[in-house]
């Protein structure tokens, strides 16, 4: 079972640029998650759905953007690519709303903005 | 804003010994997650405690809350080097309605030295 995943493992892209990041997961999980992780600063949650067809906005959501078109798939999009957008971000995914329900995330994705 | 905050930010021990690490929090909640995450890689779920029990157990972790204290423990008993990774905590503010998305401390560095 595959999980998880994410693509691409690493990118570096320039200022100015647009870019989406990708997440599948297989295991029909109904919420899936966008989070940034930062050195000292844990993980914040971007954005997030509870269900195919529905996002929300988590703690740092602006710059980017979500769509749920599906229950598989949850593509992060950053239309204009700031500096500060350089992190860590990860893909995780529950059965149910965040509160009980362990979260399982990809692997990740190292992103440079120059 | 973070919710849970870890303590220490840092810990090395000898392999064989015990780690301690601290968790506290701001706000109710109804559960407490811990998360490890091993260098470069995601978050994966440890052990959930609910905000009725006070400890709970699964293999060489012992998880305790306090909810009166705002603050939950994670022990790990006679580590192993295969245990240095991130630890962190992970709760839920009750207080913030539909919007009720896991919030993550900034985690403790656990190197055990074999």
């Amino acid at each position: 079972t595959a999980g998880i995943t994410q693509a691409p493992t690493s990118q570096i892209l320039a200022a100015g640029r647009s870019m989406t990041l990708r997440c599948t997961q297989d295991m029909r999980h109904n919420a899936m998650y966008w989070y940034r992780q930062d050195l000292g600063l844990g993980l914040r949650l971007i954005h997030y759905s509870n269900t195919a067809g529905t996002t929300g906005k988590g703690e740092v959501p602006d710059g980017y953007s979500v769509s749920r078109a599906n229950t598989d798939d949850f593509p992060l999009t950053l239309a204009s690519a700031v500096p500060s957008q350089t992190s860590v971000y990860f893909c995780a995914s529950s059965k149910g709303l965040a509160d009980g329900n362990e979260q399982f995330f990809g692997p990740g994705t190292r992103l440079t903005v120059l | 804003s973070q919710q849970g905050e870890e303590d220490p930010q840092a810990l090395s021990i000898q392999e064989g010994e015990n780690a301690t690490m601290n968790c506290s929090y701001k706000t109710s909640i109804n559960n407490l997650q811990w998360y490890r995450q091993n260098s470069g890689r995601g978050l994966v779920h440890l052990i959930l405690i609910r905000s009725n029990e006070r400890e709970k157990h699964s293999g060489r972790l012992r998880v305790t809350l306090d909810t009166s204290k705002k603050s939950s423990s994670l022990l790990i008993t006679a580590s192993r080097a295969a245990d240095t990774a991130s630890y962190f905590c992970a709760t839920i503010d009750v207080g913030r309605g539909s919007a009720r998305q896991l919030t993550f401390g900034s985690g403790t560095q656990l190197t055990v030295l074999p």
